[in-house]
């Protein structure tokens, strides 16, 4: 199946610092990418779409400015957290969408970056 | 708006077969996924319907009335490694992805 990888797969950081996470796709390419954010025992929640060679795209509530993310590839995104702080510590999800045979299209997931912030 | 019920827990017994129910109310919808989530992991996507009916992949099937903005899954013969978190989650014709806050699945021996 398709691969996607995170980078780091685990972050502890200072607050006040920023963190910088990427998001590869391995095997295809990916002009759409997904952020995502899961607290302990809760869903994923969307927090923005990352589109190739355009401005990302953020769900309501999603800071812009703390949460800057970057698609500078079709393989690539990146999602910096700036001037992290505590209740920014989360499990950190990217996704890659990619054509099926189908026709379809569905979105391959990377292992996740679990940010802690001290 | 949008919302995904699914219960929060179900527990089954190994080499049983067990149904995860999945009711939505939301505009622009465009298909219904399932992805299975273990302790610690990532999503991994297991089914999709776009269309009413039932697909099969192995142990697994999944069940879309777009009618009754519903849906389940099925796992058959349930092994001990199927002890997860499942996710049903719409699809949205812009390609967004929105879930429901997950099943999880306990499973005796």
């Amino acid at each position: 199946g398709a691969v996607v990888s995170q980078h780091p797969s685990w972050v502890i950081c200072k607050s006040g610092t920023s963190v910088k996470i990427e998001c590869r796709s391995l095997d295809f390419q990916a002009t759409t990418m997904f952020w995502y954010r899961q607290f302990p025992k809760q869903s994923l929640m969307l927090m923005a779409t990352s589109n190739e060679g355009s401005k990302a795209t953020y769900e309501q509530g999603v800071e812009k400015d703390k949460f800057l993310i970057n698609h500078a590839s079709l393989t690539l995104s990146t999602l910096t957290v700036t001037s992290a702080h505590p209740e920014d510590s989360s499990f950190y999800i990217c996704s890659a969408l990619r054509p099926l045979t189908q026709g379809t299209d569905t979105q391959y997931f990377g292992p996740g970056t679990r940010l802690t912030v001290l | 708006g949008q919302s995904l019920e699914q219960p929060s827990e179900v527990t089954a017994v190994e080499g049983a077969i067990v149904q995860i129910n999945c009711t939505y109310q939301t505009s622009g919808f465009y298909g219904l996924s399932w992805y299975q989530q273990h302790d610690g992991g990532a999503p991994t996507f297991l089914s999709y319907n776009g269309l009413d009916g039932l697909e099969e992949t192995g142990r697994f099937s999944s069940f879309l009335s777009r009618s009754d903005s519903y849906g389940y899954l099925l796992l058959q013969e349930l092994q001990m490694k199927d002890s997860a978190s499942y996710f049903c989650a719409v699809s949205y014709r812009d390609d967004k992805i929105i879930f429901g806050k997950g099943t999880r699945l306990h499973i005796l021996p």
